[in-house]
């Protein structure tokens, strides 16, 4: 069964650098979350879409910005990155409907030196 | 504020026997409980969800309880398998909030052959 993919797998960025993750829902999934998971912490929720539009946010920096497109993917971008930026993140996805039963993406490893 | 807490940060146990790791929670307005398991650096994967309204849940080897009016669920594992061994986060989802998820800190597992 097809899961949720996300690119790339790991980034390396210099502080104050940009940076864009990707994520790809499962086919017909029109909900996708996105969450950060900071080294032994549990992953904290940042931002969530459903149909394209933003349903939540939550402890999203303002130099973190997102959106989903009509295909349904979804993108983070990042800006002004800081070391406290290095983290795991982690894309989920979901039929809203049945929110009970979300599934992640593999995770994006993101260094900033 | 934790509020879905993970008590135990580890459990050792011989493989065969039965696995049960805890998870207390303080939000009355949860809707729907999930237990994820999680290999480092890779995705949490998907176990098993119960919603507030059951108090049990079972599929295959895996079984969650959940107790309301004491605001702990547990999730068991029978027979524990080496395979097993990850760590094993509790989350939840509020009501009529978009299904983000609130995690605990999680469980290192731990079954020895």
């Amino acid at each position: 069964a097809a899961g949720v993919i996300q690119s790339p797998r790991h980034l390396i960025k210099e502080k104050r650098e940009t940076a864009t993750l990707k994520c790809y829902p499962i086919p017909r999934h029109d909900t996708v979350y996105w969450y950060q998971q900071g080294p032994g912490q549990d992953p904290q929720f940042l931002i969530s879409f459903y149909e394209k539009m933003q349903s939540d946010k939550g402890s999203i920096p303002d130099r973190f910005s997102a959106q989903q497109f009509s295909d349904y993917h979804s993108e983070l971008n990042m800006s002004s990155l800081e070391l406290g930026d290095s983290a795991l993140y982690f894309c989920a996805s979901a039929n809203q409907g049945l929110y009970n039963e979300q599934f992640f993406g593999p995770g994006t490893r993101l260094t900033v030196l | 504020d934790q509020q879905v807490k993970q008590n135990s940060p580890s459990l050792s146990v011989q493989e065969g026997r039965i696995s049960i790791l805890n998870c207390d929670y303080t939000n009355s307005m949860f809707d729907y409980f999930l237990w994820y398991k999680k290999y480092p650096a890779e995705g949490p994967t998907f176990l098993i969800s119960i919603s507030s309204i059951k108090d049990k849940n079972e599929d295959g080897r895996f079984t969650v309880f959940l107790n309301k009016s004491a605001k702990h669920l547990s999730l068991h594992i029978v027979p524990s398998q080496p395979g097993d061994s990850a760590v094993y986060f509790c989350a939840a989802t509020v009501y009529n909030q978009g299904g983000k998820l609130i995690f605990g800190q999680g469980t290192e597992l731990s079954v020895k052959p």
